[in-house]
């Protein structure tokens, strides 16, 4: 089974600064026939469910801000999110979905300082 | 607007059984893949089944294997999740969501075993 490891599990980001989240798994995620990592990122706000943000580790859902980005390919990756607002204040979580069982990871709480 | 909807959690005991609904609206249920996820605190967010559109292929997480049971009623727009054998530890939210990367997600079913 894959292991994604996510680190921090928890940072404070000023308002307008900028937010990186890591990801790593335990082995590559990136499918060579087509050249596309297997990643996604999903916010979870509190009471709310979790929302996809970005798929295929770099490409953003419709209507997600353009200051989150995506990046990385075969076990490391990356959440940047630029210009922190407040409404960005919530976990984060990455999913491989390369190989069963499709795992997540431990989530990084992101506040404001 | 796409929509999924959980329902039939509650309070079982262990050992006992529930049956997991989710409605789906707003998109082509019957060529979409979906999957059951849960949520507990301790453990955060865990796949725990998928099915294929079809309904002919499904899989599931070693944690429920030969205790839960996915299906899909494609006419109904509905897909379910059977669990049987419940222990303490499956107390969790179980979420429906859609695609191998879950674009869409329930508001989730809150599941307690004690």
């Amino acid at each position: 089974d894959i292991v994604m490891t996510q680190s921090p599990d928890s940072l404070a980001v000023s308002l307008g600064e900028r937010a990186t989240i890591n990801c790593k798994s335990s082995q590559s995620v990136l499918y060579g026939s087509n050249d596309r990592n297997y990643l996604g990122w999903y916010q979870q706000k509190p009471g709310q469910s979790p929302k996809l943000l970005i798929y295929w580790a770099s490409t953003r859902e419709p209507g997600v801000p353009d200051r989150f980005s995506g990046s990385g390919s075969g076990t490391d990756f990356t959440l940047t999110i630029n210009n922190l607002q407040a409404e960005d204040v919530a976990v984060y979580y990455c999913q491989q979905y390369f190989s069963l069982p499709y795992s997540f990871g431990q989530g990084t709480k992101l506040e404001i300082k | 607007q796409e929509q999924l909807v959980e329902s039939g959690g509650g309070l079982v005991k262990p050992g006992g059984s529930l049956r997991l609904s989710c409605r789906a609206s707003g998109f082509a249920f019957s060529d979409s893949y979906m999957n059951w996820i849960r949520q507990t605190p301790g453990k955060g967010l865990e796949w725990i089944s998928h099915i294929n559109s079809m309904g002919t292929t499904t899989y599931y997480a070693d944690s429920v294997k030969g205790r839960f049971t996915v299906s899909r009623d494609n006419a109904k727009n509905s897909l379910y999740l059977q669990m049987d054998s419940l222990r303490d530890e499956d107390t969790a939210i179980y979420y429906c969501t859609r695609g191998v990367a879950s674009d869409y997600w329930g508001q989730g079913a809150l599941v307690t075993v004690s």
